[in-house]
Order: structure tokens, then C-alpha cells, then sequence
């Protein structure tokens, strides 16, 4: 069963505008949320995360909402830029820490000029 | 600086042949974390090690297996090759154990499973 789930495999966003990124999760021992971008024949590169204990974490263009009631998180990216066009991979932490990061399949985000 | 270096970058076999991978992790980084991405999924979490000793380990058959060298360098080993696995794997290094922000993907090693 897939814990970690991002239902959109692909978004096209227009430049200058808000991409909106989402990711579900059904396991509650969750405790840390990360997002990673990922370019073509690159390793992933960590990108935001979030503590469990938080809502909101912002870093720039960049913020993360999570909602603990509908286990939900979300990425935020404004305005987008073409050089946000990558694979944007959800993951996170069980609270018991030793069984690495479970990740979601991944949203390509196309940013349109 | 160098980051997390792998090797080789690609890898034909066939099934049944065995496999070893390898890591070399971003300097003074003591813990290296082996993943596996099948095309179409995230990555899949298969071992971690810290201070040359296995911490973590996903679910994955006894086929697979990995060590940490003093260097902190690693090696992952797959034995009995099966279609199925053929997968990109990555290795991530990391200063300590924590699973957080601080983990660092290298470029992945594409094994192709004939």
C-alpha cells in the first residue's frame, strides 16, 4: 500500500504564476515531511520540509502547508520560474526513524513560458 | 567539494548474475542510506548505515545487501538478479542518523536487468 501518495502525475503551470504541488499520506506515525526536485539524470535535491508540529514553513519562493487533520501537505512555489520544470518528489519520516524516507511517485511540473 | 559520487553510472547484466554498487559519500558524512527507484515510483528505501553498522533496513529480499567501509564509502550487493530489479539506485549521505533535511542524493547508478 502506498503511504505516500501525490495523485498528480503531471502539472503545467505559465510563468509568473503559483504552482501548487499536493501530497496525501495515510500512515499518522509520520512525524517530518520533505519535498525534493529532482532534473533528469540528477540525484534528487532537497528543496523545504516541515515538522509535524507545524503548519507552515516558508523559504523564499517556497512554502509548505501541512494539514495533520486530512493528512494532507501541499508545496507552494510563486512566482513559478522555468527552472522550477522538475520532477517534485513528497516524502516522509515514520516517527521511529530507522526506516528511511518513504517518497511518493512524483509530480512533473512543467513551468510554460 | 565533491558530493555524493557513485559508480559505476551504468549497468547491463543479466538475470541471475550478481551486482555491487558503490558510494562514496559527501566528505565527513558518517551515515550512507541506499535507495531503489523503479520507472514511474519514488524512490524505495532499502538500507542505511551509520558508522559502519546497518541501522535501517526496508523491505527488501535477503538478495540485497550493502556494508560501510571505514571511509564511509559503501557498497550495495545484489545477488540472483531478477527483470525486476532493474532500477536506478541512489545513495544519500548524511552527517548523523537523522532522516531530515541534511540528507544529500548522489547521481544514481542505472542497472539494467537482462
Amino acid at each position: 500500500d502506498q503511504q505516500v501518495k501525490q495523485n498528480s502525475p503531471s502539472l503545467s503551470v505559465q510563468e509568473g504564476r503559483i504552482s501548487i504541488l499536493n501530497c496525501d499520506y495515510t500512515n499518522s506515525m509520520f512525524d517530518y515531511f520533505l519535498w525534493y526536485k529532482k532534473y533528469p539524470a540528477e540525484g534528487p535535491t532537497f528543496l523545504i520540509s516541515i515538522s509535524s508540529i507545524k503548519d507552515k514553513n516558508e523559504d523564499g519562493r517556497f512554502t509548505v502547508f501541512l494539514n495533520k487533520s486530512a493528512k494532507h501537505l501541499s508545496l507552494h512555489i510563486v512566482p513559478s520560474q522555468p527552472g522550477d520544470s522538475a520532477v517534485y518528489f513528497c516524502a516522509a519520516r515514520h516517527g521511529g526513524g530507522a526506516d528511511g524516507l518513504t517518497f511518493g511517485k512524483g509530480t512533473h511540473l512543467i513551468i510554460q513560458p | 567539494d565533491a558530493g555524493v559520487t557513485q559508480s559505476p553510472t551504468h549497468l547491463i547484466k543479466t538475470r541471475g548474475q550478481h551486482v555491487t554498487l558503490r558510494c562514496s559519500p559527501i566528505s565527513g558524512h558518517k551515515s550512507v542510506s541506499w535507495y531503489q527507484q523503479v520507472l514511474g515510483q519514488g524512490p524505495q528505501f532499502i538500507f542505511q548505515y551509520y558508522e559502519k553498522e546497518e541501522r535501517g533496513r526496508g523491505n527488501f529480499p535477503d538478495r540485497f545487501s550493502a556494508r560501510q567501509f571505514p571511509n564511509y564509502s559503501s557498497e550495495l550487493n545484489v545477488n540472483a538478479l531478477l527483470l525486476g530489479d532493474s532500477a536506478l539506485y541512489l545513495c544519500a549521505s548524511s552527517l548523523g542518523l537523522a532522516l531530515y533535511n541534511e540528507q544529500f542524493f548522489g547521481p544514481g547508478t542505472r542497472l539494467t536487468v537482462l
